[in-house]
């Protein structure tokens, strides 16, 4: 079955360390895969795609599909970085998404 | 002002009772989606349509229904065969095209 596993619940930083949020996942097919972010007091909103190969706040997500994983990056977190990250796959034509439990990013000034 | 709402933004039930989660968008997108979100769990799929007058079952869909009459409103009822109701309801909007959801700012569901 297709799963997205996000193995910390929790990840603690102090401002200007590196950050690592960790993302596997299982599908039979070639996925699409998202990371998405929420914080506090507002909407869920994307934050990345794979297929996009972009550089969001400093973020960035490389797909290895030999790991089967989609983990996100950033060199520097910063304060305003804390926030709930969900890593999500994507069904072939359906857009339907399947996320994970997600995984809550403070950063200490 | 393009984007989705979900109302009420507190919703509160007794038990027994069905309740109806509405989720309207502006944003002329084709498919259109309901995650149930509880702590530790992420969010899970309830149910989704991808074009008007179709819906299909997402993981979780037992106890809820909906309804995709319009292209702008997918209604999720809450049944009283929803054995644990209590949670926050997410409301998604896509267009299809790989570029991600459009989410509600989601509805509170507290059975009393």
């Amino acid at each position: 079955a297709q799963r997205v596993t996000q193995p910390e619940k929790l990840l603690s930083v102090f401002k200007g360390a590196p950050v690592e949020l960790k993302c596997n996942y299982s599908y039979s097919g070639s996925p699409e895969l998202f990371w998405y972010v929420q914080y506090s007091r507002q909407r869920l909103q994307l934050l990345l795609r794979h297929i996009s190969r972009e550089s969001i706040k400093g973020f960035t997500a490389d797909l290895n599909k030999g790991e089967t994983s989609f983990h996100l990056k950033k060199p520097f977190a910063q304060e305003e970085d804390s926030a709930m990250y969900y890593c999500a796959l994507s069904y072939p034509n359906t857009d339907k998404l399947i996320f994970g439990t997600g995984t809550r990013l403070q950063v200490f000034p | 002002d393009g984007g989705i709402t979900q109302s009420p933004k507190y919703l509160f039930r007794k038990e027994g009772q069905n309740v109806t989660l509405s989720c309207e968008q502006n944003l002329n997108h084709d498919a259109m989606y309901w995650y149930r979100q509880d702590p530790g769990q992420g969010l899970r799929l309830i149910y989704y349509s991808q074009i008007v007058n179709d819906f299909q079952k997402g993981d979780i869909a037992e106890g809820y229904s909906v309804s995709r009459e319009k292209k702008e409103s997918f209604p999720l009822t809450v049944t009283s065969a929803q054995k644990n109701p209590t949670a926050f309801y997410l409301c998604a909007s896509s267009n299809r095209a790989g570029k991600g959801y459009t989410f509600g700012s989601g509805t509170r569901l507290t059975v009393v």
